[in-house]
């Protein structure tokens, strides 16, 4: 039963344009979110988080949406540069506790 | 030198062979897990703990077993390896002051199982 889904397993963009992914959630109970980015050979490394309480979180080039009616949330990377390529985990924790449930993961490919 | 270690970094064994993995933090965390990562599954969790004397099964705990012998250390057991534990595995720590927080993860240990 997979709580946390990541729908599509990899995205190409172009450089300067907007990447954008996407994750699903099933659990109520999650009320807090996370994206890590991964590396090859690499282990990952935390990029950006949001509460439930807020709708919309930024950093610099990043920025997490949160839609809880539809328990959707996904990333924006704009612009997306080269050295944005990676893999990128939605991740979510509940009050209850603090393990965290992944998704499957998006490569992301940005072309010079 | 990184704050979550793990080694080895890279492990061929055999089936039916014992093997550890082992992982020690410097950051002061109380709270230490172990994932694996397989293609298109993401990142599974193993096992946690929440401090010396608290050890959790997680999602996928079978054929499995692990040790926190100090808060900085927690080790992953393989009792008898089998080809399907082949993949790479993730130790990781959190800290317990803030309600929310992200996890820290170590470079990760490819093992192979044949």
């Amino acid at each position: 039963d997979q709580q946390v889904k990541q729908n599509s397993p990899s995205l190409s963009v172009q450089e300067g344009r907007i990447s954008i992914l996407n994750c699903d959630y099933t659990n109520s109970m999650f009320d807090y979110f996370l994206w890590y980015k991964k590396y090859p050979a690499e282990g990952p490394t935390f990029l950006i988080s949001i509460s439930s309480i807020k709708d919309k979180n930024e950093d610099g080039r990043f920025t997490v949406f949160l839609n809880k009616s539809a328990k959707h949330l996904s990333l924006h990377i704009v612009p997306s540069q080269p050295g944005d390529s990676a893999v990128y985990f939605c991740a979510a924790s509940s009050a209850s506790g603090s393990r965290l449930t992944f998704g499957e993961g998006t490569q992301l490919t940005v072309n010079p | 030198d990184a704050d979550v270690t793990q080694t080895p970094r890279n492990r061929i064994t055999k089936t039916g062979k014992r093997i550890m993995l082992e992982c020690s933090q410097t950051k002061g965390h109380d709270r230490m897990y172990w994932y694996r990562q397989d293609p298109g599954l993401g990142l599974r969790l193993i096992y946690y703990s929440f401090d010396v004397k608290d050890i959790n099964k997680g999602e996928i705990s079978d054929g499995y077993s692990v040790s926190r012998q100090a808060q900085a250390k927690f080790s992953l057991s393989l009792e008898s390896a089998i080809p399907n534990q082949t993949a790479l595995y993730f130790c990781a720590t959190s800290d317990t002051t803030g309600k929310n927080t992200e996890a820290f993860f170590g470079q990760g240990t490819r093992l192979t199982v044949v």
